[in-house]
């Protein structure tokens, strides 16, 4: 079954505490971003990447890092989390077929920092 | 950032009833993508738009790629109660995928 991974589904922790949040994709799709998503303010990207070792901002990458050295997996890492990065994260991927672009999700991760 | 706006925020709807949503930008985007979410869960895409006047259907949903490539809108004929859920416009910014912006949602309720 073609699906985008994420883990964990939720996350408690504390400021400052170091964390990842996987992404895995079984599709060989070149393209994965990292989302949050605010009441009201819809998704917003935070990284994108385009291919392994490939990796651009996106709207708000302020407080997290990327990488990407395998096609498949894309982790989130947030080095010294804080309150306002409590949210819900969303990785996506897409693939490069023909002219078609379109995005798949994966369930999400609730990130609580307190 | 690029910004899209949405409208209407939220709606109410009777079951049977047609819906429309439209998404507007003051920037061209290349790609026009569709998003249902439901609670707890990731987006899922509904309609993919690639050109300028485009008209697209998936079963009861159809959508329209803008002339100037600024807009869309999704229309919903024949409501149920599954199409509850929150609907998301989506624009693609380059050729390659690498980038998008989304809008802030609308909120579809319907009653039975």
């Amino acid at each position: 079954e073609a699906q985008v991974t994420q883990n964990p589904r939720y996350l408690i922790t504390v400021t400052g505490k170091k964390l990842t949040v996987t992404c895995s994709q079984n599709m060989n799709h070149e393209y994965m971003s990292w989302y949050r998503q605010d009441p009201g303010l819809g998704l917003r990207q935070i990284y994108y990447s385009m291919n392994v070792e490939v990796t651009d901002k996106g709207d708000v990458p302020e407080g997290y890092k990327v990488s990407r050295k395998e096609k498949r997996n894309f982790p989130l890492i947030l080095e010294s989390p804080s309150p306002n990065q409590t949210s819900l994260y969303f990785c996506a991927s897409s693939g490069h077929l023909r002219y078609t672009y379109e995005q798949y999700f994966g369930p999400g991760t609730r990130l609580t920092v307190t | 950032g690029q910004q899209l706006n949405q409208s209407p925020q939220s709606m109410f709807i009777q079951e049977g009833e047609d819906v429309s949503m439209n998404c507007t930008s003051s920037s061209i985007f290349n790609t026009w993508l569709w998003y249902k979410q439901d609670p707890g869960e990731g987006p899922v895409l509904l309609i993919a738009l690639y050109k300028a006047g485009e008209l697209t259907s998936n079963g009861r949903l159809t959508a329209q790629f803008g002339i100037t490539r600024k807009d869309s809108f999704l229309n919903i004929s024949a409501s149920i109660p599954s199409d509850v859920g929150i609907y998301f416009c989506a624009g693609q910014l380059g050729n390659y995928g690498q980038n998008f912006v989304f809008g802030p949602g609308t909120r579809l309720s319907v009653l039975p």
